[in-house]
């Protein structure tokens, strides 16, 4: 297994650019979501998903769109970047049950809006 | 949002050293997590613990969620300096399906 992948690893972007962070999980995890990581501010959760056609906002969801039409992929879409949105991003997922919360995390999407 | 207040924001440490650092919040907590991220990665499961005065082990290290379910901690026993990293915890509230993260604790290990 792969496990969780995002990609791209790095992305530049200027102010106003759109773009989506892939993510894509390979062991049927029902849940998904994603994390953006600041300096000295630990992972807050922007988006998740229990499951495909299910979405919902987490603590920092302005800014962000989600959309989770396979049990695999759960892209994350930055609709007009702000320099505010440069930051590392996490995709993680979890099976379902009581393990739900015992997250699989991707290795990151480090991103810079200039 | 809820907060987790974990401490020490950094600590620096031996080689062969013993390492404690908690986690609290005012709010009552139904399950904790404690990860671990290295340099350049994702944070990576370490202990999960899900009942108030759960002791679990994994390894050198041991978890506990506290009895007032308002806490967690994790010890690091004879540390080695391949846990250099930041360490995390994490803990989900009834009724919710998010998990809240800490700020971190980052630990040097001096060789």
């Amino acid at each position: 297994n792969a496990g969780v992948t995002q990609t791209p690893k790095f992305q530049v972007l200027k102010t106003g650019q759109s773009m989506t962070l892939q993510c894509a999980q390979d062991m049927n995890h029902e849940y998904m979501s994603w994390y953006r990581q600041d300096p000295g501010m630990g992972l807050r959760l922007i988006h998740y998903s229990v499951g495909a056609g299910i979405t919902d906002q987490g603590e920092v969801p302005n800014g962000y769109n989600v959309s989770r039409s396979t049990t695999e992929d759960f892209p994350l879409r930055l609709l007009s970047a702000a320099p505010s949105q440069t930051s590392v991003y996490f995709c993680a997922s979890s099976t379902s049950g009581t393990s739900v919360y015992e997250q699989y995390f991707g290795p990151g999407t480090r991103l810079t809006v200039t | 949002g809820q907060q987790l207040n974990q401490s020490p924001q950094s600590m620096f440490i031996q080689e062969g050293e013993d390492v404690s650092m908690n986690c609290t919040s005012s709010s009552i907590f139904n399950t904790w997590l404690w990860y671990k991220q290295d340099p350049g990665e994702g944070p990576v499961l370490l202990i999960a613990l899900y009942k108030a005065g759960e002791l679990t082990s994994n390894g050198r290290l041991t978890a506990q969620f506290g009895i007032t379910r308002k806490d967690s901690f994790l010890n690091i026993s004879a540390s080695i300096p391949s846990d250099v990293g930041i360490y995390f915890c994490a803990g989900r509230q009834g009724g919710s399906e998010k998990l809240v993260f800490g700020k971190g604790t980052k630990l040097t290990v001096n060789p």
